[in-house]
C-alpha cells in the first residue's frame, strides 16, 4: 500500500511569489485534504477535495486555491506569498466511500519558507 | 470558536513508565475524536480514533479514554518507549453533515521518554 507522497519536501519563495505543492493521496482514497501547520502549532485545515471539486474550506483567504486529478493526486497554490504563509503543508488522504468517520493519513509534508 | 486544546504542554517520561496525555475538547457537538503521533520533520501519524459512542478504546500499548461529560480525552501509552518520543496531537471532528472530514487539532504535548 502506497502512502501519501508530497512534493517538493522543502522549498523556499520569495514575498509576493506564487507557489504550487503536489499531492499523491494514498491507494484506494479518493479525498484529498490540505492543512497548514505553523511552528510549535497544530495543523490548521485549508480546503478538501472530493471529485475534482472543492467541497469544504477552512479560513484561509482565496489566494489558496486547489485541484484534484482523476487519478485523486492533488496540487495546492497559494499566490502572492506572505511572510506568514511560511509553514509545513500537509497533504491528507481519506476514502470517503468507507466508514464516515475514518481516519486521515497525512504525507510529511511540505516545508515553505517565504521571505 | 470551538476548539480543542490540551492541559499539558511538554510530558517527561521515564523509559518503562506508562505516560498519559490529557485533552479537553469544547464543542460538544464533535462525535469523533483521533490521535496523533508527529515526530520531527515528519507528517501527523495516526495512533488511534474512538467515536462519541464510546467511552474506552485499545490499541497496541495505548489506550483512548472518552469523558463527554467533561468534554475531556487522554490517550495512555502503556511501558513508555524511547521510540514514542513525539509530540502528540488530539483532533476532533465537528458534526457537520455528510461531505466534511475537517478535523479541528489542539496544540500538542511534547512527550520525551527518558531511557
Amino acid at each position: 500500500e502506497t502512502g501519501v507522497t508530497q512534493s517538493p519536501t522543502h522549498l523556499i519563495k520569495t514575498r509576493g511569489q506564487q507557489v504550487t505543492l503536489r499531492c499523491s493521496s494514498q491507494s484506494g482514497h479518493n479525498t484529498v485534504s490540505w492543512y497548514q501547520q505553523a511552528l510549535g502549532q497544530g495543523p490548521q485545515f485549508i480546503f478538501q477535495y472530493y471529485r475534482e471539486e472543492e467541497n469544504g474550506r477552512g479560513n484561509f483567504p482565496p489566494r489558496f486555491s486547489g485541484l484534484q486529478f482523476p487519478n485523486y493526486s492533488s496540487e495546492l497554490n497559494v499566490n502572492a506569498l506572505e511572510l506568514d504563509d511560511s509553514a509545513l503543508y500537509l497533504c491528507a488522504s481519506s476514502n470517503r466511500q468507507s466508514s464516515y468517520n475514518s481516519p486521515l493519513h497525512f504525507g510529511n509534508g511540505t516545508r515553505l519558507t517565504v521571505t | 470558536g470551538e476548539s480543542v486544546g490540551l492541559h499539558l504542554p511538554t510530558l517527561s517520561v521515564q523509559e518503562g513508565d506508562n505516560s498519559i496525555i490529557n485533552c479537553a475538547y469544547s464543542n460538544s457537538a464533535s462525535d469523533y475524536f483521533i490521535w496523533y503521533k508527529q515526530e520531527s520533520g515528519k507528517g501527523p501519524q495516526f495512533i488511534i480514533d474512538i467515536r462519541s459512542n464510546m467511552d474506552k478504546r485499545q490499541g497496541q500499548r495505548v489506550t483512548v479514554l472518552l469523558n463527554k461529560t467533561v468534554k475531556h480525552l487522554s490517550l495512555q501509552i502503556a511501558a513508555t518507549q524511547p521510540g514514542d518520543s513525539a509530540v502528540y496531537f488530539c483532533a476532533e471532528k465537528p458534526y457537520s453533515g455528510a461531505g466534511s472530514y475537517q478535523l479541528t487539532f489542539g496544540k500538542g504535548t511534547k512527550l520525551s521518554v527518558i531511557p
